[in-house]
């Protein structure tokens, strides 16, 4: 498959703990993002990586990406219960200029 | 900020009929997607568009078509709803000049449930 890999499939933490996701996949990409999609809502861009960066942040949000691991992680730090959502990697598909592939996606539990 | 609005959020339709998703987006946006999703499968591209009248197939388009008449508006067709399409159903647009699997903005979805 060409899908990312998510994991964990499930977090719950309590609230004001990190949470970290992460994303694999199996081929090169030329950039990685992070996605939130509160419950039945359509999906919010948090973080595009390209693949000649290493980290990226944004607020409490911070990304890293190794390629040669193949792999990208999210980091949320002093979570709030408003975090709670699914979490979504998508990384374009190599040698298409459109396709994006989706990862099945995180869902985390912030306990307050 | 960008805004993609979806016609509806629910819908209940019964096998056979033709359905209709409409999605429009208010940015002057080129690429339009339709995604659906289902649980543990993420989203899957059905169909995507890059100008009016323009349509690519995506990894699902079996049983959906598209129409692009204007740019803002990108239209989903179910000639004829079966129980598997019962799924959520999402559009995305993003912006013109870049590649076109970057930053996607999304509507809030229209849940179909085909009985």
């Amino acid at each position: 498959s060409q899908q990312g890999e998510e994991d964990p499939q499930a977090l719950s933490i309590q609230e004001g703990e990190n949470a970290t996701m992460n994303c694999s996949y199996k081929t090169s990409i030329n950039n990685l993002q992070w996605y939130r999609q509160n419950s039945g809502r359509g999906l919010v861009h948090l973080i595009l990586i390209r693949s000649n960066e290493r980290e990226k942040h944004s607020g409490r949000l911070r990304v890293t990406l190794d390629t040669s691991k193949k792999s990208s992680s999210l980091l949320i730090t002093a979570s709030r219960a408003a975090d709670t959502a699914s979490y979504f990697c998508a990384r374009n598909l190599e040698g298409s200029n459109y396709q994006l592939i989706w990862g099945a996606g995180t869902k985390l539990i912030i306990k307050p | 900020d960008v805004k993609v609005t979806q016609s509806s959020r629910y819908l209940v339709k019964r096998t056979g009929e033709k359905v209709f998703l409409e999605c429009v987006q208010d940015m002057d946006h080129e690429n339009m997607f339709w995604y659906r999703q289902d649980p543990g499968l993420g989203l899957r591209l059905i169909y995507f568009s890059y100008d009016v009248k323009m349509k690519e197939k995506g990894d699902i388009p079996e049983g959906y078509s598209v129409s692009r008449e204007k740019k803002e508006r990108f239209s989903l067709i179910l000639e004829s709803a079966s129980t598997n399409q019962t799924s959520m159903y999402l559009c995305a647009s993003n912006a013109p000049g870049g590649s076109t699997n970057e930053k996607l903005f999304f509507g809030s979805g229209t849940q179909l449930s085909v009985l």
